[in-house]
């Protein structure tokens, strides 16, 4: 049963673009919702996250949207790099406890 | 500060033998996460361990186990490894300065082990 699901699987955009990955879950209970970035050979990185008590969170170019009724959010990337190709994860938490449900990642690529 | 470490970096064993993992957290942090990296199923939560005792536990046979230490640093063993164990694992600490209350995970650049 996967709880998070993720898409798209892989996406390009062309530099200046806006990248959008969307994630949908099931468990109500969650209610921390982070994203996570992973380059080659590296471990996730927390980009950005957000609780249910708020529809959108954004620092920098990235932005969180969410939709509680639809138990769905999404990252966008504005004005996207090619040095923002990488490996990108959406996550939730229920509770105070620290096990994380992943989707199973999106792979952006950026063209110059 | 010095993130969260993991030794060694790579691995390369074959069926049926055991390994042992390790993950030193950010100085200060109480929490320390484990999991499993694989193309096919995607990041998978093994076990999390707080003041040394496991608070919550994944998925995953009894093959696979952990402990933490006094001073947090935390291990992971997997026992009679099989072909499918092949994987990247990671480990994620936390502040956790409160008990119980959810803070940021923040991942080591993992173990990848190769089963042959």
């Amino acid at each position: 049963q996967q709880q998070v699901k993720q898409s798209p699987q892989s996406l390009i955009v062309q530099k200046g673009g806006i990248s959008i990955i969307n994630c949908a879950y099931e468990n109500t209970a969650f209610d921390y919702f982070p994203w996570y970035q992973q380059f080659p050979g590296k471990g996730p990185a927390l980009l950005i996250a957000i609780r249910p008590d708020v529809s959108e969170k954004k620092e920098g170019r990235f932005t969180i949207s969410f939709n509680k009724s639809a138990k769905q959010f999404s990252l966008h990337i504005m004005d996207s790099q090619p040095g923002d190709s990488a490996t990108y994860f959406c996550a939730a938490r229920e509770g105070s406890n620290y096990k994380l449900t992943f989707g199973k990642g999106t792979l952006l690529t950026v063209n110059p | 500060k010095a993130g969260v470490t993991q030794t060694p970096r790579y691995l390369i064993k074959t069926r049926g033998q055991q390994v042992t993992l390790s993950c030193s957290p950010i100085s200060g942090h109480r929490s320390v996460s484990w999991y499993q990296q694989t193309p096919g199923q995607g990041l998978q939560f093994l076990f999390e361990y707080f003041s040394e005792t496991q608070r919550n536990k994944g998925n995953f046979p009894g093959r696979f186990s952990g402990r933490q230490f006094s001073n947090s640093r935390s291990e992971m063993n997997v026992s009679t490894l099989e072909l499918g164990d092949s994987a990247l694992y990671l480990c994620a600490s936390s502040l956790a300065l409160l008990a119980g209350e959810g803070d940021t995970q923040y991942f080591g650049p993992g173990t990848r082990l190769t089963v042959l």
